[in-house]
């Protein structure tokens, strides 16, 4: 069955960074892409950017531009999220979600979140 | 950047009741348009892709439908199961999510 297995929770102080992995199983990998979406505490979902698993193509959602770096080792099917310059509005569960390979779409599956605090 | 307005942002329905959610895209989108379902303290869950597509599982009292900028989410006869938040997302090249409505029982 497909599986997308997140890191453990993180606790950052601002300006720092973070990397969150997301391991999947039970697909082949490199036939779809990952999203990768942010919940802040009490609030909505939100759109942080995609990278095929396929030939490594990225999309980043404007307001992250220049503080997001994902990427993907096909050999071990693991996808990775990078956030740096952290600040107190950047503390939110983390979510992985496959999609399509070819361009952001909608995710059929999730990882089960990895919280990120920032904090002083 | 296309925006997507979700309405309402809550809604109290008693049992049995048919439900229905908007979503609208600021721009033409045309069908790139999902539905999720997210319960308190868990994952969300896909319910509809393609703007009407059902997704495998889905109970068959959910349906979506709409096609440019104007989406429904429908829940033709509310189940207690149903209460959670409900959001849609543009998808194609950059996703964008609505606020989220959130379904209560009555």
């Amino acid at each position: 069955q497909v599986q997308l297995v997140q890191s453990g929770a993180e606790v950052r102080k601002p300006g720092a960074s973070v990397n969150v992995s997301c391991k999947a199983s039970g697909y082949t990998f490199n036939t779809y892409g990952i999203n990768w979406v942010r919940q802040a505490p009490g609030q909505g979902l939100e759109w942080m950017g995609w990278i095929s698993a396929y030939n490594g193509n990225t999309n980043y959602a404007q307001k992250l531009q220049g503080r997001v770096t994902m990427s993907t080792d096909t050999s071990t099917g693991t996808a990775y999220m990078e956030v740096r310059s952290l600040r107190s509005d950047d503390t939110a569960v983390y979510y992985c979600a496959r999609t399509n390979y070819y361009s952001s779409g909608s995710s059929d599956y999730w990882g089960q979140g990895t919280l990120v605090t920032v904090s002083s | 950047d296309i925006q997507m307005t979700q309405s309402p942002p809550s809604l109290s329905a008693s049992v049995g009741d048919r439900v229905t959610i908007t979503c609208r895209a600021s721009q033409g989108i045309s069908n790139y348009l999902a539905w999720y379902q997210q319960k308190p303290g868990k994952v969300p869950r896909l319910l509809i892709y393609a703007a009407y597509t059902l997704q495998s599982g889905v109970p068959s009292r959910f349906s979506g439908s709409g096609s440019g900028t104007e989406f429904t989410l429908t829940i033709s006869s509310l189940q207690p199961e149903d209460v959670a938040t409900y959001y849609c997302q543009k998808y194609n090249s950059v996703s964008v999510f609505g606020q989220g409505t959130k379904v209560e029982i009555k």
